[in-house]
């Protein structure tokens, strides 16, 4: 199993909090990606990475910023909870772009009340 | 844009039924194609890709073939057993379009009774 792990693994927090999740990965990829999962929807990409301080917009990157200062680290911040932020967070990781592998971690659900 | 269409679920079956489900995808590009499971609770893994028009990927008696003629790739296993519940992602990914990141279906909920 790729070595990729997600902190917190559960959180409930209020409307207008601070919210940051971690991604940490033991792979030495170049490439991470924050997704998130909603019934209905499958998997949306909301930020990603291709390197350190390399960062670009997904398909649903509003109300979310992300940062990556080390190559093993990138955090996701919810400037202001709202409630339909609540989901549950995937990150993923992968060595190259394209048809490259993408491996996941085990998941952030966050309850936004 | 470049999508992906599955199946919608759930899909319920009896221990060691065929399973098909299918996904179809639209896509600029020169796509790979990937089908990702989910067990509950967990995160995605790996089920199986094909990165060309005709490969076969192939996993855990799961197979998959890439058709571009009919931009499909529908999932096929000749027996299921109950541990092969799960959700069940189709996905692509198109080289040089929004930085190889993957584009998935809704996903197929797939639940199997002994």
């Amino acid at each position: 199993d790729a070595g990729i792990t997600q902190s917190p693994r559960h959180k409930v927090t209020e409307t207008g909090t601070p919210v940051t999740l971690r991604c940490h990965q033991t792979e030495n990829h170049r490439y991470m990606y924050w997704y998130r999962q909603d019934p209905g929807h499958g998997l949306r990409l909301i930020h990603y990475s291709y390197g350190v301080k390399d960062t670009d917009k997904g398909e649903v990157s509003d109300g979310y910023s992300v940062s990556r200062s080390k190559t093993e680290d990138f955090l996701l911040t919810l400037e202001s909870a709202t409630s339909s932020q609540t989901s549950v967070y995937f990150c993923a990781i992968s060595e190259s772009a394209g048809d490259e592998t993408q491996y996941f971690g085990p998941g952030t659900r966050l309850l936004v009340l | 844009g470049d999508s992906v269409t599955q199946m919608e679920g759930p899909v319920t079956l009896s221990e060691e039924a065929f399973l098909t489900i299918n996904c179809t995808y639209t896509a600029t590009g020169y796509p790979s194609l990937f089908w990702y499971v989910q067990y509950p609770g967990e995160g995605l893994q790996l089920l199986l890709k094909a990165t060309k028009a005709d490969d076969k990927g192939s996993n855990k008696g799961f197979e998959a073939t890439y058709r571009k003629e009919t931009t499909s790739f529908h999932l096929e296993k000749g027996s299921v057993q109950v541990s092969d519940s799960a959700v069940y992602f189709c996905a692509l990914s198109v080289y040089g379009g929004s930085q190889g990141n993957l584009i998935f279906g809704k996903g197929t909920k797939l639940s199997v009774k002994p």
